[in-house]
């Protein structure tokens, strides 16, 4: 089956610094990789998407790397702010126009 | 108006009631999920529909039946209910005319208690 794994320990940093979470896959690369935000009692937003051949995606403060050597994601927010504080989840495209979610690491920017 | 509505918001009910979640769009995608997040397991996909006719299992069917009345609405049933189905539950769409970009709308969710 088609894993995707998260730290599951909670990320603390300090406001203004760049946050870096990472994501881990098993088997074949998948044609892409998404990252959704997740705030407490609500549902998962959508992110980034990045393809199996794209190295880098940016999105305002945000960046997402795809490395099919290492297997694995890196999510950046640079300049981060209070107002990051949420889970992140990573999915892969898990074939069958499905995808398959990690259990999402979750992140507190403090002041 | 948010464009995927879940009802109910939260849901306590007995082992063995039959219970029914709803969802309804407003975004006009043909796709629509269910999902189930448990803390530690993360979200799994109950079922999906990518068509008014098309219904489909997901990872972890037992013990749910779900019913695509129109392309909007795709409600979520468990015939009798049972303790271990104590989660989240979230409704989502997707839009296969973006097939390339193929991102998921997630509804707020339903809290559902079993006890």
């Amino acid at each position: 089956s088609q894993k995707i794994e998260q730290n599951s320990e909670a990320l603390n940093i300090q406001e203004g610094k760049t946050a870096t979470l990472t994501c881990n896959y098993t088997n074949y690369s998948p044609a892409y990789l998404q990252w959704y935000r997740q705030d407490p009692g609500r549902g998962p937003v959508f992110l980034l998407l990045i393809r199996e051949n794209e190295k880098e995606k940016r999105k305002e403060r945000l960046k997402v790397t795809f490395d099919t050597t290492l297997k694995q994601s890196l999510f950046h927010i640079t300049a981060s702010q209070p107002a990051d504080s949420a889970t992140y989840l990573c999915a892969r495209e898990g074939g069958g126009n499905k995808l398959t979610f990690g259990t999402g690491t979750q992140l507190k920017v403090e002041l | 108006d948010a464009d995927v509505t879940q009802t109910p918001r939260n849901r306590i009910t007995k082992t063995g009631k039959r219970i029914m979640l709803e969802c309804s769009q407003t975004k006009g995608h043909d796709r629509m999920y269910w999902y189930r997040q448990d803390p530690g397991l993360g979200l799994r996909l109950i079922y999906y529909s990518f068509d008014v006719k098309d219904i489909n299992k997901g990872e972890i069917s037992d013990g749910y039946s779900v019913s695509r009345q129109a392309q909007a609405k795709f409600s979520l049933s468990l015939e009798s209910a049972i303790p271990n189905q104590t989660a989240l539950y979230f409704c989502a769409t997707s839009d296969s005319k973006d097939a390339r970009n193929e991102k998921l709308f997630f509804g707020s969710g339903t809290q559902l208690s079993v006890l």
